[in-house]
Parts: C-alpha cells; structure tokens; sequence
C-alpha cells in the first residue's frame, strides 16, 4: 500500500529558530499533500494544501509567512514552522494519496512532535 | 454545511464486546467516509471506508453502516479487543477536485482486558 513517510519523528528547537519537517510519499507520486496540526486529545486541523509546482492554499487563521510550505517535486512537500516560539508545540502530520488508483483515501505520515522552548 | 459530528467522545467497551462510534454529516455533496486510527504519538491509518452506494461493508471485525437518507454512518468494532484501544476519527469528503477531509472530533476507545 501507499507509504508515506515523515520526517523527523521529534524535534526540539529553540525559541526563534525555524524547523523544517519533510512529507515523502515513497512508493507513489503526489500531486497534492496536506498538512495538518494536531493538539492533544483533539481531532486533527487542517493547516493547508500543498500543491507540486504551485504556492499552497491555507485555512483561514493559518499564517501563511508563520507556516511555509514548499511542494517542489512529486514525492516531496516540506512544512517550515519560521520562528517558532512555544505556542507553535504541536503534533503536526501529512497526508497524501497515490492519484493512480481508485483509492480515496488518504495516507498519513507517522507525525512529527515539536517542542518549542 | 461542513460539519461532521462524532460521538461519544469516550467509550469503554469489554474485551469481546461490540464497540459502536457514530457520525453525522450535513452537506450531501460528501461521496466519501473513511475511517482513521490513531494510536498514542502516531498518524491516523486508515481503516475502512465507505462510498455512499452501499449501506454496509465490512473488512473483517470491523463494519461501517451507511444510512444515506438520515445522513449517518457508524463504525461497529466485532469482538472488540485490548489492541484496539486507540483514537478514532471518522471523516467525510467529496471525490472530485482537490477533495478535504471534514473529520469528526474523535472518539476515544479503551478496551478493558
């Protein structure tokens, strides 16, 4: 099945610096990806969709210079979290779904835990 | 319009027992009503999904009831069992376009052993 992978796991970073999480769908190719932010005990909230070759379209409320998201290549969409500060810690994950097939449904990454102190 | 309603938000089922989760969604435009798990620390992985043509499919314990005319659909979990205890999402969307989950606010299922 469809495998995407996430990376990294965790992270710790100070406050002010920038962090860069990667979204690979590894065994298919994505046009789309999104990426999601997740607090504890709550359902998953979409932060924006990132599109191969094009700028992402955020939700309202999502601070589009705060959250930048690059979709350069067919397997591969980074979230970059600029300037963090400690209300930025989150559990933030990515979706995308192989377009090729009859499939719906989307694969998520296994989640990247940030802590920002 | 976009709303997908989940409930309970916390169950307790006996290992063997029956566990039932419900949603309810309001746009009729939705062609598309997966099911997520998600475990402690991890990304939701799907479960089973269902396309508003059938009432019911099942992947073996588990089964997901489509009521189209009612707008609702529920996961029922067959002898339920203490891996299953986790986090479960149901989620709504449409199939064309650039199509986004609406996902319920989750119900969190313990399995007691």
């Amino acid at each position: 099945g469809a495998v995407v992978s996430q990376h990294p796991s965790r992270v710790i970073c100070k406050s002010g610096t920038s962090v860069k999480i990667e979204c690979r769908s590894l065994d298919f190719q994505a046009t789309t990806m999104f990426w999601y932010r997740q607090f504890p005990k709550q359902s998953l909230m979409l932060m924006a969709t990132s599109n191969e070759g094009s700028k992402a379209t955020y939700e309202q409320g999502v601070e589009k210079d705060k959250f930048l998201i690059n979709h350069a290549s067919l397997t591969l969409s980074t979230l970059t979290v600029t300037s963090a500060h400690p209300e930025d810690s989150s559990f933030y994950i990515c979706s995308a779904r192989d377009s090729r097939g009859p499939n719906y449904g989307y694969t998520f990454g296994s989640g990247t835990r940030l802590t920002v102190v | 319009q976009q709303q997908v309603k989940q409930s309970p938000q916390s169950l307790i089922v006996q290992k063997g027992g029956i566990s039932i989760i419900n949603c309810a969604y309001e746009n009729t435009a939705f062609d598309y009503f997966p099911w997520y798990q998600q475990f402690p620390g991890k990304g939701p992985a799907l479960l089973i999904a269902i396309r508003p043509d059938v009432s019911e499919k099942k992947e073996g314990r588990f089964t997901i009831s489509f009521n189209k005319s009612a707008k609702q659909f529920s996961l029922h979990i067959m002898d339920s069992q203490p891996g299953d205890s986790a986090t479960y999402f149901c989620a709504a969307s449409k199939t064309s376009g650039t199509y986004k989950y609406i996902f319920g606010t989750g119900t969190r299922l313990k399995v007691l052993a």
